[in-house]
């Protein structure tokens, strides 16, 4: 079975400042990995994927996310957060196999504070 | 742009009414699925659909059925509104097929239904 752990439920950062989202998969074989960010009120976007080859995946908004495949993680970051980065951010994971949904992680709510 | 459309954003219910939730997409996408979304517990699958009529329960099937009669729209149904059924409904679509497994899911702007 696959699943998503995001850790944190709120992470809280400073505006200018490195953030960090964690999330952890477990999954039969290699992943397809993804970030989704949602806003109040809205339904999720499409931040970033990895698929394969490089470890560092660059993404819209200026994000980015670090593949680890010994520590099955694969965290989301930015170099200098901004308030309007504030929101609701979702990892999910799919197999290689097959045709299965996106799991979810539970979701982690990021305060970017000026 | 693929674009997917949820029929509301917000309705108010009554307990014991049948309510439909409507979602269509544009980019011809096999594969459309249901979650609800509740606090604390992120998204969670109801149904999901990879071909017209055809339909595969989620983790949380009971109380809702779906009906997918053209390939561009996919209904999730709730035959009997209860209060526990109130929360945000998001509708994705995705491709599917041979070396597709690596593309994203396009959401809707989802549906907050409340259940009095």
């Amino acid at each position: 079975a696959q699943s998503v752990a995001q850790p944190e439920d709120q992470v809280n950062v400073a505006e200018g400042n490195p953030l960090t989202v964690k999330c952890t998969y477990s999954v039969s074989g290699n992943p397809y990995l993804f970030w989704y960010v949602q806003y109040p009120n809205r339904g999720l976007q499409f931040l970033l994927k990895y698929i394969t080859g490089d470890n560092l995946v660059k993404g819209s908004y200026g994000f980015e996310a670090e593949f680890n495949k010994s520590q099955t993680s694969f965290h989301l970051k930015k170099p200098s957060a901004l308030v309007s980065d504030s929101a609701l951010y979702f990892c999910a994971v799919r197999g290689l196999e097959g045709n299965t949904p996106l799991v979810f992680g539970k979701g982690t709510r990021l305060s970017v504070i000026a | 742009d693929v674009k997917v459309t949820q029929s509301s954003r917000y309705l108010v219910k009554r307990t014991g009414e049948k309510v439909f939730l409507e979602c269509v997409q544009d980019m011809d996408h096999e594969n459309m699925f249901w979650y609800r979304q509740d606090p604390g517990l992120g998204l969670r699958l109801i149904y999901f659909s990879y071909d017209v009529k055809m339909k595969e329960k989620g983790d949380i099937p009971e109380g809702y059925s779906v009906s997918r009669e053209k390939k561009e729209r996919f209904s999730l149904i709730l035959e009997s509104a209860s209060t526990n059924q109130t929360s945000m409904y998001l509708c994705a679509s995705s491709l599917f097929g041979q070396g597709r497994q690596n593309t994203e899911a396009f959401f809707g702007q989802g549906t907050r239904l409340t259940v009095v």
